[in-house]
């Protein structure tokens, strides 16, 4: 069962514009969201995380956004960067549980 | 520390074949995962060890999969008999104890069993 979905197999911006990456998630147990960037032919790398505590959280371009009602995450990247393309996974995990569950992925094209 | 490392990064092997995938996690951390990616579901957990016990095998496919740790810096993943089906990106992953959420990913196996 996919408790992890992302419905965008792939996204395609233009240098300097926002992306806009969407999550969503059926499991309401979840409490602590991760976003990891996958390079081709290396292995994903931590981005950015949330606690279900919070609706937003900052790291310079990018912005994670939470919305528990809707069962709903977003990642903005903004300005987006030619480096920026890559594939972004959504993770959700249960409180101190280490079963993360991932989505599919979505590709990103960032377009100089 | 070298991160995560996997080897081999690349094998192709027969139908029937057994296969083993190996895994040294970064040193310290207690956790270690195995991932399998494909394109149709994704990143999915195969299983996980603490201290190099395993904790939750349920993601395991089929008893033609394997896992072991035998110690806190390697661990396999053997595929016996290995099929077409089995191809596809398999991740090693590792990650500190207590309330620490992220995990770190090696580079991967590509897996293609023809």
């Amino acid at each position: 069962d996919q408790q992890v979905k992302q419905n965008s197999p792939s996204l395609s911006v233009q240098e300097g514009r926002i992306s806009i990456l969407n999550c969503d998630y059926t499991n309401s147990m979840f409490d602590y969201f991760l976003w990891y960037k996958k390079y081709p032919a290396e292995g994903p790398t931590f981005l950015i995380s949330i606690s279900s505590i919070k609706d937003k959280n900052e790291d310079g371009r990018f912005t994670v956004f939470l919305n528990k009602s809707a069962k709903h995450l977003s990642l903005h990247i903004v300005p987006s960067q030619p480096g920026d393309s890559a594939v972004y996974f959504c993770a959700a995990s249960l409180y101190n549980n280490n079963d993360m569950r991932f989505g599919a992925g979505t590709r990103l094209t960032v377009k100089p | 520390d070298a991160g995560v490392i996997q080897s081999p990064r690349h094998e192709v092997t027969e139908m029937g074949q057994e296969v083993t995938l190996r895994c040294k996690p970064i040193s310290g951390h207690d956790y270690l995962f195995w991932y399998r990616q494909t394109m149709m579901r994704g990143l999915e957990l195969l299983i996980y060890f603490n201290n190099n016990v395993p904790i939750d095998d349920s993601g395991m496919p089929e008893d033609r999969f394997s896992a072991k740790m035998p110690n806190a810096s390697f661990s396999t993943l053997k595929i016996q008999p290995s099929e077409p089906r089995d191809s596809a990106v398999y991740f090693c992953a590792s990650k500190l104890g207590g309330v620490s959420y992220e995990q770190y990913f090696g580079p991967g196996t590509r897996l293609t069993v023809t």
